[in-house]
Parts: C-alpha cells; sequence; structure tokens
C-alpha cells in the first residue's frame, strides 16, 4: 500500500525566510508525487508534481521539490516566504499499480511579518 | 478553459435527510474523484469514476455513493445524514485517473445539524 506522511501540522516561518514543508511516502513502486496548496475556502491547487523525470522539480510561485529515492522524501521548499504563501500544502502519492492517490494530512503554514 | 464547478457551494440539512452534491469536470476530462475533507480526518478519498464506471473506492459507509453521466459529469449522493457526514466536499478531475494531476473544484461545504 501507498502512504505519505507529513512532518508537522503546523509550521510558523518569518517573512522572507526559507519554506521547508516536510513528506515522507511509501509506495512499493515508483511514485508519482504532488504538492498540492489549499487557500482558505478553496479547492486544492497544484504545485509541482514529480513523475521520475528531474529529480529537482520547480513549480508555481518559486517552490520546488527534490525527490530522494533513498530517503524516500519529497520535501517542499522556497527559499524565501511572502505573506501571500500563507495556506495548507498537502503532499499527495500515486502510483500506476494503486491508480489512486493517496494524500498527507496536510501542513498549515503560518508567515509572520 | 473553465475550471472544475460544484454545485451547490454550501448546503444545510438535518440528520435523516439525503443529499446530492455535483461535479462538471474540465471540458475533456474523464476521470472524476471525491474527497471528504474534515479537520480531523484531513483529506479523505471517497471514490473515482472514470467513463462511467467506478473505479476506486474508499473507505466509506455504503449511505456514500455516486455515478458518472456520459457527458462526464459526477454526482454524489449521501442518505440518512448524520452529525458526522458535515465536511467540505471536493470534487476532482482529471484527463485519466491516478497518477494525472487532477484539477480541484472549490468543494461543497455541507452542514448537518
Amino acid at each position: 500500500a501507498q502512504s505519505v506522511t507529513q512532518l508537522g501540522s503546523h509550521v510558523s516561518v518569518s517573512e522572507g525566510a526559507l519554506v521547508l514543508l516536510r513528506c515522507n511516502y511509501s509506495s512499493s513502486v515508483p511514485p508519482y508525487l504532488f504538492w498540492y496548496v489549499q487557500y482558505p475556502n478553496q479547492g486544492l491547487q497544484l504545485l509541482l508534481k514529480y513523475t521520475s523525470a528531474a529529480t529537482l522539480v520547480k513549480g508555481i510561485n518559486g517552490f520546488e521539490a527534490e525527490f530522494k529515492k533513498s530517503e524516500t522524501s519529497f520535501h517542499l521548499t522556497k527559499p524565501s516566504a511572502h505573506m501571500s504563501d500563507a495556506a495548507e500544502y498537502f503532499c499527495a502519492v500515486s502510483d500506476s499499480s494503486y491508480q489512486k492517490v493517496t494524500f498527507g494530512t496536510g501542513t498549515k503554514l503560518q508567515v509572520i511579518p | 478553459k473553465a475550471g472544475v464547478t460544484q454545485t451547490p457551494r454550501y448546503l444545510i440539512k438535518t440528520r435523516g435527510q439525503q443529499v446530492t452534491l455535483s461535479c462538471s469536470p474540465i471540458s475533456g476530462h474523464r476521470s472524476v474523484s471525491w474527497y471528504q475533507q474534515t479537520p480531523g480526518q484531513g483529506l479523505q478519498f471517497l471514490f473515482e469514476y472514470f467513463s462511467e464506471t467506478q473505479r476506486n473506492k474508499g473507505n466509506f459507509p455504503g449511505r456514500f455513493s455516486g455515478r458518472q453521466f456520459s457527458n462526464s459529469r459526477s454526482e454524489m449522493n449521501v442518505s440518512t445524514l448524520e452529525l458526522g457526514d458535515s465536511a467540505l466536499y471536493l470534487c476532482a478531475s482529471s484527463l485519466v485517473p491516478a497518477h494525472n494531476e487532477q484539477f480541484f473544484g472549490p468543494g461543497t461545504r455541507l452542514t448537518v445539524l
């Protein structure tokens, strides 16, 4: 079975500081990995996805994530936090054998001015 | 291209009633998935439809059901509503199932009194 673990349900950073949101996955076959963002009272929006091409994936709004197979991780980073980054972030995993997407429990990012 | 639309956006029902939620996917998308989102449980997968057939189902009781029409529009139904069914119900569409990126609608906020 596939699963996703997001470490830290709440993360606070100062405006301009590095954002690091952690995601570890479990999958018996090569995974597809995604990061989504959800703003209040809205649906989820895709930030970036990994589909076995480059291990460093660049997404929208300055976010990027690195796939590390040895660590089974797919952490999301952004060099400098902006107030508009305050939202909830979800990591998700899928693979061709299960053909089902599994989401993590989410991490709420607070940006302090 | 229009995004995923969900109707209604807000709904208030009482225990024991039933409810039907609607989702119109992005034009050309044939896969529709439904998720229940609550503060305590996060995003939980309900079911996925592709070409009018249910491909996957999550661990929800039989009170939760769905269907997909030939134009890819989907509906989900919850019968005999319980207080615990209060949640944000999200619909997501994709070109093909699972590992392809999903596009989410804004959700339907269901409140059961």
